[in-house]
């Protein structure tokens, strides 16, 4: 079956230090992962899916995500965090199971704060 | 905003009331999706609709009735619910429903059962 884990809850980063937020994967075949942001007391917003190709992926407000065949990772990662990076992350992978293919599975979600 | 709108974005119901929630995307996509995204847990798919036919239903209890009269409008209607059915309710669509399909979503539904 496929799944996506995100390991840590919430992550604490300095305003203009470098982000990362982790995801590991356990997909059959060439996946496809993807990365949604939430802010608070709204819908998930797509940042950035990885399909095939290069292993760095960039997104949008200048996040990028690094694809680790070796590791079945997907980590998201952005150079300067802003204060404005707070929000909820989620890794997501489609659901291959019988017909299902368009859906997507969800991590658990990761908190970012990003203090000034 | 991502081309998807639900309405009403916040309501309040009893338990014996009935509601319906809404949700229209101006994509041109043809699979739509509820969520239910509760504090604590992870998101849950909840129906799945492609081409205006339901693909899937995640063991969802029949107090959620959904309804997709078209590939643009999706309602989700709401009777004899329970507190613990308070939580966000999202809304999403995709161009095919497809594996690789991105999905995008709606702003949610805040519901709180009283």
């Amino acid at each position: 079956a496929q799944s996506v884990a995100q390991p840590e809850d919430q992550v604490n980063v300095a305003e203009g230090n470098p982000l990362t937020v982790k995801c590991t994967y356990s997909v059959s075949g060439n996946p496809y992962l993807f990365w949604y942001v939430q802010y608070p007391n709204r819908g998930l917003q797509f940042l950035l899916k990885y399909i095939t190709g290069d292993n760095l992926v960039k997104g949008s407000y200048g996040f990028e995500a690094e694809f680790n065949k070796s590791q079945t990772s997907f980590h998201l990662k952005k150079p300067s965090a802003l204060v404005s990076d707070s929000a909820l992350y989620f890794c997501a992978v489609p659901d291959s199971v019988g017909g299902s293919q368009g859906n997507l599975i969800f991590g658990k979600g990761t908190k970012l704060s990003v203090k000034p | 905003e991502t081309g998807v709108t639900q309405t009403p974005r916040h309501l309040v119901m009893g338990m014996t009331n009935k509601k319906s929630l809404k949700c229209e995307q101006h994509l041109g996509h043809n699979a739509m999706y509820w969520y239910k995204q509760s504090a604590k847990k992870p998101l849950e798919l909840m129906f799945v609709y492609n081409f205006k036919e339901q693909t899937e239903n995640n063991s969802v209890p029949s107090r959620f009735s959904p309804e997709c009269p078209n590939s643009s409008h999706l309602f989700l209607h709401l009777h004899t619910l329970q507190p613990e059915d308070s939580a966000l309710y999202l809304c999403a669509s995709s161009p095919l429903g497809r594996e690789g399909d991105t999905q995008y979503f709606g702003p949610g539904t805040r519901l709180t059962v009283l």
